[in-house]
């Protein structure tokens, strides 16, 4: 069975500092990874996905297949980066089924 | 612009109580998800329908049921609350495929007291 890991509940980093969410899978096959975003009063969307390769808000993330790991990164914090961030792993073929991690809170301060 | 909406934001019921948490979407999405949001334990799949009518179980199935007879509306239901099923229930809905976007409604909060 497919596994996810967000090693950290909080992450507390200041406005303008680098920021790493870590993300940590176990699956045997070719997972189809996922961050996403819960900003406070909001409902859950997703962020960015591996297979787009796509930069969002100044997000990115990249899928090391040797450490098994998705990390979420951007080199400049800032305050409505504020929220709850998830990250999910969907087996492929499994009709978009997704197994979430726990959750990583960031909090941006000045 | 997708919606996904959810009958109820809040709910209390109490113990031993059926309840029913419905949910659509109209976008025509062929699946749909029922998660429970509980803090430090994330969201966890409680049953998912990839067709009208079909369903499959999730990772945390005990104590729910689920409905669904039209494409876009899928009903989550605990037979007889207690209460450790109180949670936030978020559903969510995604075009058929491996890579396809989850939209997620805005979640109810139930209390089984």
């Amino acid at each position: 069975a497919q596994r996810v890991t967000q090693p950290e509940k909080l992450l507390s980093v200041f406005k303008g500092a680098p920021v790493e969410l870590k993300c940590n899978y176990s699956y045997s096959g070719s997972p189809e990874l996922f961050w996403y975003v819960q900003y406070s009063r909001q409902r859950l969307q997703l962020l960015l996905r591996h297979i787009s390769r796509e930069s969002i808000k100044g997000f990115t993330a990249d899928l090391n297949k040797g450490e098994t790991s998705f990390h979420l990164k951007k080199p400049f914090a800032q305050e409505e980066d504020s929220a709850m961030y998830y990250c999910a792993l969907s087996p492929t073929g499994t009709a978009s089924k997704l197994t979430f991690g726990t959750g990583t809170r960031l909090q941006v301060t000045l | 612009d997708v919606k996904v909406t959810q009958s109820s934001r809040y709910l209390v019921k109490r113990t031993g109580e059926k309840v029913f948490l419905e949910c659509v979407q109209d976008m025509d999405h062929e699946n749909m998800f029922w998660y429970r949001q509980d803090p430090g334990l994330g969201l966890r799949l409680i049953y998912f329908s990839y067709d009208v009518k079909m369903k499959e179980k999730g990772d945390i199935p005990e104590g729910y049921s689920v409905s669904r007879e039209k494409k876009e509306r899928f009903s989550l239901i605990l037979e007889s609350a207690s209460t450790n099923q109180t949670s936030m229930y978020l559903c969510a809905s995604s075009q058929q495929g491996g890579s396809y976007e989850q939209y997620f409604g805005p979640g109810t909060r139930l209390t089984v007291t």
